[in-house]
């Protein structure tokens, strides 16, 4: 099981606002980043730190934390949004990240 | 323009060895932490592990500490997963990422993905 959980779906109409969540006691001390990744497509990076969006990157999405969670915002979700979304976080002792297990997002 | 440029896809035999590659070009590859990924048909990503060229610092995630062997080559600015060993469940996209700092918090550019079938 992963240190990092995530709802496994989420749904959303087309134009309102959507929260990916993710949970783990590491989010306590670091924050979350987050990928998208289509359909047969590799991952891109979303949102990361505590308020870092890449270039190229709509600001409809926007993150935040609190305690052991960290949620991934949608503000007027497109079609182009639906995909899985994967938060992960450092590892405390130095190995590699962690990842949660994904959340599908469906735009109705 | 920053790209990580995968080899491609492979299918071998359970028992066989294989070695993987990504290759990065547009950036200074030694100063960028690379991560491999695994995706299997239908399932979530998982770190295997990260390398930092530069050194360098190759640290396994727990769960694939044995299994592969990531390795790079400055030189040539590739980094390369490789397994001495296959077995049907290492059927599985791999994808390599870069990302930069002491520690890769995050990973900005992606390859394209590698497709492994390991059947006999």
């Amino acid at each position: 099981s992963s240190e990092l959980t995530q709802d496994p779906a989420v749904s959303v109409a087309l134009g309102q606002t959507v929260r990916i969540t993710c949970q783990g006691d590491r989010l306590r001390t670091y924050y979350a980043t987050w990928y998208q990744q289509k359909a047969g497509q590799a991952p891109v990076l979303v949102f990361y730190g505590k308020n870092s969006r890449p270039s190229g990157i709509p600001d409809r999405f926007s993150g935040s934390s609190s305690g052991n969670t960290a949620s991934l915002t949608i503000t007027g979700a497109q079609a182009e949004d639906e995909a899985d979304y994967y938060c992960d976080s450092r590892d405390t002792s130095g190995n590699p990240p962690v990842f949660g297990g994904g959340t599908k997002l469906t735009v109705l | 323009e920053v790209q990580l440029v995968q080899s491609g896809a492979e299918v071998k035999k359970p028992g066989e060895s294989l070695k993987i590659s990504c290759r990065g070009s547009g950036y200074n590859f030694p100063t960028y932490w690379i991560g491999w990924v695994r995706q299997m048909p239908g399932k979530g990503l998982e770190w295997l592990g990260i390398i930092y060229p530069g050194d360098p610092d190759i640290r396994y995630s727990p769960s694939f500490r044995g299994q592969v062997t990531i390795s790079a080559d400055k030189s040539f600015n590739t980094a390369y997963l490789q397994w001495g060993s296959l077995k049907a469940s290492d059927t599985a996209f791999y994808y390599c990422a870069a990302g930069y700092g002491d520690y890769p918090t995050h990973f900005d550019y992606w390859g394209q993905g590698t497709l492994v079938v390991v059947s006999s």
